[in-house]
């Protein structure tokens, strides 16, 4: 089945305890992303990568890292959390960028079931 | 100002009812306008998305988006409990990266 999985779905930390939340994509795309939901402010990017060895920040980036060493894995480091990283996480793949394509299509990005993090 | 707002709901309407989900946005620059379904738990998943402006329809699903008034709405005719989800808006604009903003979400539940 084709899909997006993380792990943990949960987790329940300190602060400044690093932490990795990992993503994992079997259907051979090049394009990942993270996001954060919070509630009333929606999805926001963090990073996204577009193949092996190739990431880049989106737009809340500031306490996170990211790497992409192999094209069906993005996971993404917590080095020193803190309370405001509390959130909902999702990683998301697509085959490329979403606006690879010509004439007005877009690729599907599909999203992970996320990983609730709570930061103590 | 918000790029892209969306009343958060909730919404509830009876089974069979014609749903009507709005957003607005102020980035005229914004190229694509999608529309995702979020389940309980679940990651979003893309319901449809249109290409500057115009309507689109895909079953009982109608998007729409007018750029003049820089509003977008999707409709759901014969809504079923099924339908009961979040459903977020989405803006998609290509810089130096695929830089999609989204609405906080409508909470919508149709009642048998």
């Amino acid at each position: 089945e084709a899909q997006v999985t993380q792990n943990p779905r949960y987790l329940i930390t300190v602060t400044g305890k690093k932490l990795t939340v990992t993503c994992s994509q079997n259907m051979n795309h090049e394009y990942m992303s993270w996001y954060r939901q919070d509630p009333g402010l929606g999805l926001r990017q963090i990073y996204y990568s577009m193949n092996v060895e190739v990431t880049d920040k989106g737009d809340v980036p500031e306490g996170y890292k990211v790497s992409r060493k192999e094209k069906r894995n993005f996971p993404l480091i917590l080095e020193s959390p803190s309370p405001n990283q509390t959130s909902l996480y999702f990683c998301a793949s697509s085959l490329y960028s979403m606006t690879q394509k010509a004439g007005g299509l877009i690729d599907t990005q599909y999203f992970g079931p996320g990983t609730r993090l709570t930061v103590l | 100002q918000k790029e892209v707002e969306q009343d958060p709901g909730p919404l509830s309407v009876p089974e069979g009812a014609i749903v009507s989900l709005n957003c607005t946005y102020s980035n005229s620059a914004f190229q694509y306008f999608m529309w995702y379904r979020q389940y309980s738990r679940k990651g979003p998943e893309l319901l449809m998305y249109t290409y500057s402006s115009g309507n689109k329809e895909d079953g009982r699903f109608t998007a729409q988006v007018d750029k003049s008034s820089k509003y977008i709405s999707l409709f759901i005719r014969d809504s079923q409990p099924s339908d009961s989800a979040t459903y977020l808006c989405a803006m998609l604009i290509r810089t130096s990266y695929d830089k999609v903003i989204f609405g906080p979400g409508t909470s919508l539940s149709v009642i048998p």
